[in-house]
């Protein structure tokens, strides 16, 4: 079975230019997850969807950054304006109906702003 | 609010010894309990989980975790440890009402010859 696919996996970009995060996630997955991961803060919730719906964007950090997903297959997580402490690694995840909260993690998007 | 505490920053443990990492959790209802493992440069993946039932489950790569709901902890665990398991190790705990887990800070594990 695929997994969950994020890409880029890897990105660098100079501060203030557009960065575009892709998910796919597990077919038949209903749950979607933005996580950002640094040294200094650790791992972060930044927004989950169900259904394609945003449910819980309060980890957002501020409005520079949005995530969409305008399917069951396919989200973005959009970073506009990048700042160099926007540099993580972002990872997607999913999660099924009836797992109970069971979440499945992609490999990460690891950005650098410089 | 839910919340789960890993009081070991760091472990450091030699190789063929066990291995127990601490995971203390913080909700009013029954929890789900996940230990995930992210090696360097990798995501996290699941490791084991617990829902209901025996409170000693078994997970993947020889690891196991007891629940206690006295103690309110939910402990890593392996008889012995082999060289590839140095990672980094995080208890998440989740429950019925709310669809995203809470994650601990992690506990990295170094593993010497």
């Amino acid at each position: 079975d695929a997994g969950v696919i994020q890409s880029p996996r890897h990105e660098v970009t100079e501060m203030g230019q557009e960065v575009t995060l892709r998910c796919k996630p597990i077919s038949g997955h209903n749950s979607l997850f933005w996580y950002r991961q640094t040294m200094m803060r650790g791992l972060e919730l930044l927004i989950y969807f169900n259904n394609n719906v945003p449910i819980d964007d309060s980890g957002m950090p501020e409005d520079r950054f949005s995530a969409k997903m305008p399917n069951a297959s396919f989200s973005t997580l959009k970073i506009q304006p990048s700042e160099p402490r926007d540099s993580a690694v972002y990872f997607c995840a999913s999660s099924p109906t009836g797992e109970r909260n069971t979440i499945y993690f992609g490999e990460g998007s690891w950005l650098t702003v410089v | 609010a839910q919340s789960v505490t890993q009081p070991d920053i760091h472990i450091t443990v030699s190789e063929g010894a066990s291995l127990e990492l601490r995971c203390n959790y913080s909700y009013g209802a029954t929890p789900y309990l996940f230990w995930y493992v992210q090696s360097p440069g990798q995501g996290l993946q699941l490791l084991l989980k617990y829902f209901s039932g025996d409170t000693l489950v078994q997970g993947i790569k020889g690891f196991e975790a007891e629940f206690k709901r006295s103690q309110s902890s939910f402990n890593l665990r392996k008889p012995s440890v082999h060289w590839s398991d140095a990672a980094e190790y995080f208890c998440a705990v989740g429950g019925t009402g709310f669809q995203k887990l809470v994650f601990g800070t992690g506990t990295r594990l170094l593993v010497s010859p």
